[in-house]
């Protein structure tokens, strides 16, 4: 099976830390994704990736960065957290760019 | 990139009985995929209709796809007290292969 850890399922950090978050998937896929979701508001893309070393912004992505220097890890960073980065982050992986996507379990971070 | 919608936002039925649920987009696309979401889990991937098909089938899903409405359905039959989880329709648009998200559909299938 193919899978993806997320490396926290619970974060509290405090405002103006920085936070990384870690996605790790096991099946060599070219293509990962980091998502936000929020009640009301859906899933939101933030950055992406289609190969190491490569990043393109999705629709939100301020005060995020991502890092990319493995092909099975991608990482988001925070670089100053905030209250309003209270959320739930899905990581995601892909075989094919027009394939089904694979998610990571999520973790749920809190901004306080 | 616009967001899918769903329709309805929540759905509540009798173990049993069918669950259809709906999908609306504004662009051309080249796929559309339906996902799972248990409660504070990450999404699972159920099925993925491409735009140039216009029925699928897997176990008790069934997804229609109307290209020339914009519109997706998908319906489980038979629906059991597992089935409760948000649905979620998303679509990759001809001209990239980043995923949209529709907002959901919470169902619940009461025991």
């Amino acid at each position: 099976d193919v899978k993806v850890t997320q490396s926290s399922r619970y974060l509290v950090k405090r405002t103006g830390e920085k936070v990384f978050l870690e996605c790790v998937q096991d099946m060599d896929h070219e293509n990962m994704f980091w998502y936000r979701q929020d009640p009301g508001l859906g899933l939101r893309l933030i950055y992406f990736s289609y190969d190491v070393k490569m990043k393109e912004k999705g629709d939100i992505p301020e005060g995020y960065s991502v890092s990319r220097e493995k092909k099975e890890r991608f990482s988001l960073i925070l670089e100053s957290a905030s209250t309003n980065q209270t959320s739930m982050y899905l990581c995601a992986s892909s075989l094919h760019r027009a394939g089904g996507y694979t998610f990571g379990s999520g973790t749920r971070l809190t901004v306080v | 990139s616009q967001q899918g919608e769903e329709d309805p936002q929540a759905l509540s039925i009798q173990e049993g009985e069918n669950a259809t649920m709906n999908c609306s987009y504004k662009t051309s696309i080249n796929n559309l995929q339906w996902y799972r979401q248990n409660s504070g889990r990450g999404l699972v991937h159920l099925i993925l209709i491409r735009s140039n098909e216009r029925e699928k089938h897997s176990g008790r899903l069934r997804v229609t796809l109307d290209t020339s409405k914009k519109s997706s359905s998908l319906l489980i039959t038979a629906s059991r007290a597992a089935d409760t989880a948000s649905y979620f329709c998303a679509y990759q648009e001809t001209s990239g292969s980043r995923l949209t998200f529709g907002e959901g559909t919470q169902l619940t299938v009461n025991p």
